[in-house]
This record gives C-alpha cells, sequence and structure tokens, in this order.
C-alpha cells in the first residue's frame, strides 16, 4: 500500500463548479502538506502548502487538513478551463529528510466549457 | 528570473545504452532533487543534493542509476545499462536552502523512452 493514496480520475466538471480533489495518508509523522499543479508537458507548481492540521484559502483555491483523519482536500471554486490540469497532493515528515516530498500518483481534472 | 531548465527535453534510447541527464537549479539555490514521474505511479524521489553534504540516495531505484552535482549547481543523472521500465520523465527540482516544508521549484523534465 502506497504511503499517499489519490484518485487519479480522470474528474470532468463544467466551468463554474466546485471542484473537490482529495488525498489519504497512512504515515502519521507528516506534518508538511502541499498541492501541486501540473499542466500537460510540464513540471509541477506549488499552488497550496498548509503546515499541520487546519485550512488555508487564497483566491479560489482552500486547502484542508485532517490530521486525525489522515485526509486531505483542495477545492477549487468557480472553476475554469485553465484550471484543466493535474493536480498532486505532496507531503513531507517531520523527521528525516527535511525536504523529500512523498507524492499522490495525481488527479487529473478537467473543467468543460 | 530563469527557472530550473533541464536538458534534454526528450530523449530515445535504446535498451542497454547509458544516458545523461542535465538538470541546471535555479541560481543561490542550495539544495537539489531528482524525481520520477512514471505512468500510474506519480513522483518518486530519487535523490536530494544539500550543500556539501553527502547526498541523500535513498531513492535510487537500482545501482544503475547515480548523480553528482559538481560545483554546488548542475547536476548529471546518469542511469547506465537502461532498461524498458526506465522510461519515464526525470523531472529535477532546487530550493533555496533544504529546509524542511521550503517550496522546491520544478524544470519541465526530461522524457525518456527506452526502446
Amino acid at each position: 500500500q502506497k504511503e499517499v493514496e489519490q484518485d487519479p480520475g480522470p474528474l470532468s466538471v463544467p466551468e463554474g463548479a466546485i471542484v473537490s480533489l482529495n488525498c489519504t495518508y497512512s504515515n502519521s509523522a507528516f506534518q508538511y502538506f502541499m498541492w501541486y499543479r501540473q499542466y500537460s508537458r510540464k513540471g509541477p507548481e506549488l499552488l497550496m502548502y498548509t503546515y499541520s492540521s487546519g485550512n488555508k484559502e487564497d483566491g479560489r483555491f482552500t486547502a484542508q487538513v485532517d490530521k486525525s483523519s489522515k485526509y486531505i482536500s483542495l477545492f477549487i471554486r468557480d472553476s475554469q478551463p485553465s484550471d484543466s490540469a493535474t493536480y498532486l497532493c505532496a507531503m513531507i515528515p517531520n523527521t528525516g529528510t527535511a525536504s523529500k516530498l512523498t507524492f499522490g500518483t495525481g488527479t487529473r481534472l478537467q473543467v468543460t466549457l | 528570473g530563469a527557472g530550473v531548465s533541464q536538458s534534454p527535453s526528450n530523449k530515445v534510447t535504446e535498451k542497454g545504452k547509458d544516458v545523461e541527464l542535465r538538470c541546471d537549479p535555479i541560481s543561490g539555490h542550495t539544495a537539489l532533487y531528482w524525481y520520477r514521474q512514471s505512468l500510474g505511479q506519480g513522483l518518486e524521489f530519487l535523490i536530494y543534493f544539500q550543500g556539501n553534504s553527502a547526498p541523500d540516495k535513498s531513492g535510487l531505484p537500482s545501482d544503475r542509476f547515480s548523480a553528482e552535482r559538481t560545483g554546488g549547481s548542475v547536476s548529471t543523472l546518469t542511469i547506465q545499462r537502461t532498461q524498458q521500465e526506465d522510461s519515464a520523465v526525470y523531472l529535477c527540482a532546487s530550493s533555496l536552502a533544504g529546509q524542511r516544508g521550503e517550496t522546491q521549484y520544478f524544470g519541465p523534465g526530461t522524457r525518456l523512452l527506452v526502446l
């Protein structure tokens, strides 16, 4: 079983919809939680970063971390066609190699007109 | 400013050949990472360099894989005697100081196809 599980999708939604993306994890040492966005044939770019539990909002994006359930979410409001990409969750533990990211497999999102 | 650059963008090779992949990190970044992205596998950590410290090689899948970082800047990932299962996108990332939770900036990747 992988340390981080993520539904690969694809997920197709109409423009303007609210999108919910999720990851579950098994390692209770994970303390830093990120969401990366990856456009086709490009490298991932950091979208959201959360330390420990709680919520973080940035424009149309909200990241939530529930450490008790080992579950993280990314919500996208008023989705746009330009949001069509693969979304990867990533985590770092509070011990071991400082910045060794453990990724989910990524969820491919398609926002249609 | 310039981001992380990687070369070549694409590489097609025959099984058994050696390949070298290059990464130029963001200027001033002391930490450099290599990841591999395979279909259905997500990104897998390969190796991490931080300053003059010994690299963390814990993610290298076999002894056919090696990497070096010269002068604390450019890095080369070498795969010897390539196998078809080595086909993947190889991504390089850099960060300012390698601190826990620090933002990693990724390059566009090298797409390797082993025939």
